[in-house]
């Protein structure tokens, strides 16, 4: 069965550098959720999507903007880099309201 | 966490044992899910229940829901060395989707 895709896997940037990740839902999925997950640490809730539309927002700094596209993808966009955005960020989807979601990969940032 | 205690915050057992997983949550919630984590690896849904459900199974997996102590447990029978893998629950508010996740259990199952 298809699952969430994310790319890239893995990013090195510089501080002050822009970044772009990106997430393909599960076909037929069309909500997307992106977190951050610090080592260690607990994943935390920055933002989602419902049918193109931003549905919740969490801790989501304003240097970070994110959209969906009308292809489902997601796109989150980093920008001003810090070194503390060091962290796996991972996208879910779900279909419809707030059930399973199910996670990609993760991709892994490393800011330098 | 956002969100509020999980413990213990580690567990170590024996293959074979049981394993039982507290969550504390402060909201008010649409459903409660577990989820598992092998290291940097992305999560894995295990189960969901609802806010007006109190006890869901599914396979090896029993877990309870006390809404008005605002508080899950996760139990795992019969352990394996492959359960070893940290465990998150995560609620998602009443009308809304923002997820909160709890700081997590590691649990590590000894051969």
């Amino acid at each position: 069965a298809a699952g969430v895709i994310q790319s890239p896997r893995h990013l090195i940037k510089e501080k002050r550098e822009t970044a772009t990740l990106k997430c393909y839902p599960i076909p037929r999925h069309d909500t997307v959720y992106w977190y951050q997950q610090g080592p260690g640490q607990d994943p935390q809730f920055l933002i989602s999507f419902y049918e193109k539309m931003q549905s919740d927002k969490g801790s989501i700094p304003d240097r970070f903007s994110a959209q969906q596209f009308s292809d489902y993808h997601s796109e989150l966009n980093m920008s001003s880099l810090e070194l503390g955005d060091s962290a796996l960020y991972f996208c879910a989807s779900s279909l419809g309201l707030p059930e399973t979601q199910y996670f990609g990969p993760g991709t892994r940032l490393l800011v330098l | 966490s956002q969100q509020g205690e999980e413990d213990p915050q580690a567990l170590s057992i024996q293959e074979g044992e049981n394993a039982t997983m507290n969550c504390s949550y402060k909201t008010s919630i649409n459903n409660l899910q577990w989820y598992r984590q092998n290291s940097g690896r992305g999560l894995v849904h295990l189960i969901l229940i609802r806010s007006n459900e109190r006890e869901k199974h599914s396979g090896r997996l029993r877990v309870t829901l006390d809404t008005s102590k605002k508080s899950s447990s996760l139990l795992i029978t019969a352990s394996r060395a492959a359960d070893t893998a940290s465990y998150f629950c995560a609620t998602v508010n009443t009308g809304g989707f923002k997820t909160i996740f709890g700081a997590g259990t590691r649990l590590f199952v000894k051969a």
